[in-house]
């Protein structure tokens, strides 16, 4: 059972350039999310999904975008890189939105931007 | 602002003594206090929880605790071993604007070592 995939593992970006973390989960959730870890830092929420068709932002937003156009795939899109976005980003996802549903992440993406 | 704080960066304990790991909150609409354990490139996985109606939850080796007045949880691990060496995170639920989906915040983390 693959639970979240988070593709690629590692990536380094030169400055202005833009690119899409892409993340699959196959547990069917209806909700998935966005975070970045910068280091020594807990994980924020960038951007989270309700189910297809459905985004809201999280609380570090600015410099991405997402779009949810099934229930398995929820990209992430950086448009014009910084280097402010380096971080280790990671998805997650779960059943529900409800308090006391733990959520479900992947083994992250290793983002460099230089 | 840290709504949820863990303050010790690092804890190194013994093999077979208790681990406890702390981790203080500001907002108290809190939902539900988690507590996520993290290996080096990996993902977090969820490990343990508590409502915050509840003063203790107990699941094999590891127990969180909670004091309300305090806005204090704590998380023992019993005994301790070398396998729970890993980043341990501290995170809270609450409503977005009120409404019915949570968001997750999370501390900064403690980074646990279980020496042989």
């Amino acid at each position: 059972n693959a639970g979240v995939t988070q593709t690629p593992k590692f990536r380094i970006l030169k400055i202005g350039q833009s690119m899409t973390l892409q993340c699959a989960q196959d547990m069917n959730h209806n909700y998935m999310y966005w975070y970045r870890q910068d280091p020594g830092m807990g994980l924020k929420l960038i951007y989270y999904s309700v189910g297809a068709g459905i985004t809201d932002k999280g609380e570090v937003p600015n410099g991405y975008n997402v779009s949810r156009s099934t229930t398995e795939d929820f990209p992430l899109r950086l448009e014009l890189a910084a280097p402010s976005q380096t971080s280790v980003y990671f998805c997650a996802s779960s059943s529900q939105g409800r308090s006391n549903q733990p959520q479900h992440f992947g083994d992250g993406t290793r983002l460099s931007i230089l | 602002d840290q709504q949820v704080k863990q303050n010790s960066p690092s804890l190194s304990v013994q093999e077979g003594r208790i681990s406890i790991l702390n981790c203080d909150y500001t907002n108290s609409m809190f939902d539900y206090f988690l507590w996520y354990k993290k290996y080096p490139a990996e993902g977090p996985t969820f490990l343990i929880s508590i409502s915050s109606i509840k003063d203790k939850n107990e699941d094999g080796r590891f127990t969180v605790f909670l004091n309300k007045s305090a806005k204090h949880l704590s998380l023992h691990i019993v005994p301790s071993q070398p396998g729970d060496s890993a980043v341990y995170f501290c995170a809270a639920t609450s409503s977005f604007s009120g409404g019915s989906n949570y968001k997750l915040t999370f501390g900064k983390g403690t980074l646990l070592t279980v020496n042989p």
